[in-house]
């Protein structure tokens, strides 16, 4: 199985400022076929079910404010949220679909200081 | 607007079985792939499975922790995904939330716990 890392477990960030979450495969998600990368990303907010973000590594889903962004390639990925709003204090989760079965990280608990 | 709606989480025994639904509205039924999660209680997704639309076959893949023991299925008159789940231990107990998609997940149900005590 693919394992996901996620780092760090949890970041407190001052309003507006840059939020920065980690994720890294233990394999290669990189889709030689279409040089995609199988990677999303989604928010989970307090009892509500997760919400996709980013799909194939860095393509934001509709409806998803242009704060959060997703980069990297091969094993390295980043979530950016620019600049950070209440509203956002959320779980931060990486997933691949590269391999079955698809895997998620271990999630990143980003708060207000 | 696509919403998912979970139902037939409960209380079950070690080794009993039981049900989930999945009631989708909005979606154009037999084009989509839907997919099965679950979240242990204060942890991560794991993904359980996922069902092919009937336009790619409508056959499922599943996870090995749960592999002969889950069954996703279809039932197109009533636009419901199900999950069975059978010999349900204690480790089985989280919510389970059904999303369609086969790679990711969008949108997601706002889920059904179970939970397997005795």
């Amino acid at each position: 199985d693919i394992v996901m890392t996620q780092s760090p477990d949890s970041l407190a960030v001052s309003p507006g400022e840059r939020a920065t979450i980690n994720c890294k495969s233990s394999q290669s998600v990189l889709y030689s076929s279409n040089n995609k990368n199988d990677l999303a990303w989604y928010q989970q907010k307090p009892g509500q079910p997760p919400k996709l973000l980013i799909y194939w590594a860095s393509s934001r889903e509709s409806g998803v404010p242009d704060r959060f962004s997703g980069s990297g390639s091969g094993t390295d990925f980043t979530l950016t949220i620019s600049s950070l709003q209440a509203e956002d204090v959320a779980v931060y989760y990486c997933q691949q679909h590269h391999d079955t079965p698809w895997t998620f990280g271990q999630g990143t608990k980003v708060e207000i200081k | 607007e696509v919403q998912l709606v979970e139902s037939g989480g409960g209380l079950a025994q070690p080794g009993r079985s039981l049900r989930l639904s999945c009631k989708t509205s909005g979606l154009s039924f037999g084009d989509n792939a839907m997919s099965w999660l679950r979240q242990a209680p204060g942890k991560g997704l794991e993904w359980l499975g996922f069902i092919r639309s009937k336009t790619y076959g409508g056959a499922a893949e599943y996870a090995a922790s749960v592999k002969g023991r889950f069954n996703i299925s279809w039932d197109d008159s009533k636009t419901i995904a199900y999950l069975q789940m059978s010999s349900l231990k204690t480790d089985d107990t989280a919510v389970y939330y059904c999303a369609l998609g086969a790679l990711w997940f969008d949108p997601w149900g706002q889920g059904t716990l179970v939970t397997v005590s005795s």
